[in-house]
This record gives C-alpha cells, sequence and structure tokens, in this order.
C-alpha cells in the first residue's frame, strides 16, 4: 500500500486566518516532505523532515509552520497568508535513504485559496 | 548544481500509438536516481518509473520504459499501446543519494486522442 493521504482536500481562508494542513502515511517511511504547486509548474519543496526531524527547509517564510508530530503524521500550519500563496500543497513520504530507497509518494494534495 | 530540461512542453498522441517524452540532466555526480512522474487532471502525482544511475539496464514498468543514456545525460521515457488514462503532466526528475531533494523539470503535458 503506498497511500499519502491529505486533509482537508480544499480549503480557503481569509488572510488573517490560521489553518492547518494535514498529512498522514501508515508505510513506515521515515522522510516526509511538503511541496507547493502552482498551475502548469513542477513541485516546488518547501520542508522535509527526516526521523521526525526537520533537515531541509527551502527558505519558506515563517507564516507557513512545518510540524511532525510523530513518524506518520505531518502539519503544515499556516498564518496570515497571502492571495499567492494561493496552490496545490503536496504531502509526500519515501523510506529512509539508508534502506536505499529514494523514490517518493505523494498525496492527493490540499488545493488552498487565500482570499 | 543541477538542472533537469524538458524541451517538449506538449505533446499529442492517437490512442494505442507509441510516443516518447524526452529528458536531459545535467550534472558531475556520478551515482544518482531519475524518475518519472505522472500527473493526471486530478492533479495526484504517481511514480510511474525509477532508475539508478548505476544500473546499465533501463527500467521498464508494463507499458513504460524509459532510454538512459548516462554519457548523454538523456533519461526518455516511452509509452507504448497509448490508452486515454495516460493523458497527463509529465515530470522528470533527478535525486542526489543522501539529500532527499528531487529537481523536476518543467514537465510536458501529453494528451492522448482517442
Amino acid at each position: 500500500d503506498t497511500e499519502v493521504t491529505q486533509t482537508p482536500k480544499h480549503l480557503v481562508m481569509g488572510m488573517t486566518n490560521k489553518k492547518s494542513l494535514k498529512c498522514e502515511q501508515h508505510m513506515g517511511h521515515r522522510a516526509m516532505y511538503w511541496y507547493k504547486q502552482k498551475a502548469k509548474k513542477p513541485p516546488e519543496l518547501m520542508f522535509v523532515y527526516s526521523y521526525e526531524k526537520l533537515s531541509i527547509n527551502e527558505s519558506v517564510p515563517s507564516r507557513f509552520s512545518p510540524e511532525c508530530p510523530n513518524s506518520s503524521l505531518l502539519n503544515l500550519h499556516l498564518h496570515a497568508l497571502q492571495p499567492e500563496d494561493s496552490a496545490l500543497y503536496l504531502c509526500a513520504s519515501s523510506q529512509s535513504r539508508d534502506r536505499g530507497s529514494y523514490e517518493q509518494y505523494f498525496g492527493p494534495g490540499t488545493r488552498l485559496t487565500v482570499t | 548544481a543541477q538542472t533537469v530540461t524538458q524541451s517538449q512542453p506538449e505533446m499529442s498522441v492517437q490512442e494505442a500509438e507509441t510516443v516518447t517524452l524526452s529528458c536531459t540532466y545535467d550534472t558531475s555526480e556520478n551515482n544518482y536516481y531519475l524518475f518519472w512522474y505522472k500527473q493526471p487532471p486530478s492533479r495526484q502525482m504517481i511514480l510511474v518509473i525509477r532508475q539508478e544511475a548505476y544500473k546499465q539496464q533501463n527500467a521498464t514498468e508494463n507499458r513504460f520504459s524509459v532510454n538512459f543514456q548516462k554519457a548523454a545525460k538523456s533519461f526518455s521515457l516511452k509509452i507504448s499501446d497509448s490508452q486515454l488514462g495516460d493523458t497527463a503532466m509529465y515530470f522528470c526528475a533527478f535525486m542526489k543519494p543522501f539529500l532527499d531533494k528531487l529537481i523536476f523539470g518543467t514537465g510536458t503535458l501529453l494528451a492522448v486522442q482517442p
């Protein structure tokens, strides 16, 4: 089973709201990722968690705050977003690199609209 | 820095025919991984095929196969017996081991016509 789930599917929020995106995987993967994707563009990496520790932060603005409560869950907390933050937010996971497995499995995404 | 180039923004193929999507990359590394991902209109990104650079044999997954030319830094995807469900954006991606970072190309939008 290579399933990564994301909730909610769609989210509309105002610029002063606080909301969270959730991602879950039950494949025993030890690395989890957040990506942002604009229409007709490739995904852009935002954050990587490896063994529940933040290992990569691609200079993302502080209005995006990731959290990894355990090895199966990944959250993205959103606060004071801008309209240009409207995009598809994808979560992915992969097995640990020391198992020689590098492919990432993606969730269906959350389509975020900031008004 | 590594870069991935997909020179065909859009392609079209008739159902049941074969189509090849191009991808080239630039790296000074000797060991790395290459992937093709498919993103249909539903927007779920799906792994199609992977290739380890140290393996000379081209990867194959059912109707999908790659032509990996390491010296030329080329990694094309061949789709045989195209089906309507193959309509999607296809992204080529590169990864260095131990870096957890996928570098994507700009994508090729493939339309399979009935």
